[in-house]
C-alpha cells in the first residue's frame, strides 16, 4: 500500500503484560514518528527516528517504553509491564523531509491499545 | 502547560457557509504550523500547512492564516461541505521534527 500501515489495529492486554506495536512507514521516508492519543486529546509525541537511530526520545513517558527501527524502515514500539494508563491510540507517522520547513507527517490509522 | 490550544471544542456550520477554526500557541520558537483532519477510527490526514515566513497559505477551499505577533492561526473552509465534518487538529513544530498538537475541534457541517 501507499500509506503508513500499523498492526494490529486493536490490542487488548492485561495489566503487567508486554506488548509490541508495529509500524510500516511510506516507502522511502527516512523519518518515522510515534505519537500517543488519549481520549479527548490531540496526539502527543513519543519518539522520532531518523534512519535507524532515535534522534529524539524525549516524549517516552518512562523506561517501560522502548522503540526500535533496526533497518531504517519498519519500527516496533514495545511496552513492558503495561498499566491501565497506557490505554490509548498509538499513532505512527512518516516523513520524507525531516528538519525542514515543510515537514508534513503522514499518519497511519493507529493501534488502539486497551489494558484491562 | 499546553503550548498549542484550540479553545473551541466544537463548531457547527451550515453547508455552504464559512467554517473558521482557531488555534493559539505560546512557544515563540514554533516556525511551522499544520492542520490535520481526523475521521473516527482513522489516523489524522494532513490538510494544509504554513511556514512562519508567510501569513497566508491557500489550497482550494482551505486557507490558513498566521498572525505571529498574536501567536494565533486560523483555518478557513469555504464553502463548507457535509464531508468536512470531522475533528480538526492544529499542530506546530519548532525544529521541523516533532509536532505539538492542540486538543482538536469537532466540526459539524449541517446540510
Amino acid at each position: 500500500g501507499a500509506g503508513v500501515s500499523q498492526t494490529p489495529s486493536n490490542k487488548v492486554t492485561e495489566k503487567g503484560k508486554y506488548v509490541e506495536l508495529r509500524c510500516d512507514p511510506i516507502s522511502g521516508h527516512t523519518a518515522l514518528y510515534w505519537y500517543r492519543q488519549s481520549l479527548g486529546q490531540g496526539p502527543e509525541f513519543l519518539i522520532y527516528f531518523q534512519g535507524t537511530g532515535a534522534a529524539d526520545d524525549s516524549g517516552l513517558p518512562n523506561d517501560r517504553f522502548f522503540a526500535v527501527r533496526p533497518e531504517g524502515s519498519v519500527s516496533t514500539l514495545k511496552i513492558q509491564r503495561t498499566e491501565r494508563g497506557d490505554s490509548a491510540v498509538y499513532l505512527c507517522a512518516s516523513s520524507s523531509r525531516p528538519g525542514t520547513d515543510y515537514n508534513e507527517q503522514f499518519f497511519g490509522p493507529g493501534t488502539r491499545l486497551t489494558v484491562l | 502547560d499546553q503550548q498549542v490550544k484550540q479553545n473551541s471544542p466544537s463548531l457547527s456550520v451550515q453547508e455552504g457557509r464559512i467554517s473558521i477554526l482557531n488555534c493559539d500557541y505560546t512557544n515563540s520558537m514554533f516556525d511551522y504550523f499544520l492542520w490535520y483532519k481526523k475521521y473516527p477510527a482513522e489516523g489524522p490526514t494532513f490538510l494544509i500547512s504554513i511556514s512562519s515566513i508567510k501569513d497566508k497559505n491557500e489550497d482550494g477551499r482551505f486557507t490558513v492564516f498566521l498572525n505571529k505577533s498574536a501567536k494565533h492561526l486560523s483555518l478557513h473552509i469555504v464553502p463548507s461541505q457535509p464531508g468536512d465534518s470531522a475533528v480538526y487538529f492544529c499542530a506546530a513544530s519548532a525544529n521541523g521534527n516533532k509536532l505539538v498538537f492542540g486538543a482538536g475541534t469537532i466540526l459539524r457541517v449541517k446540510s
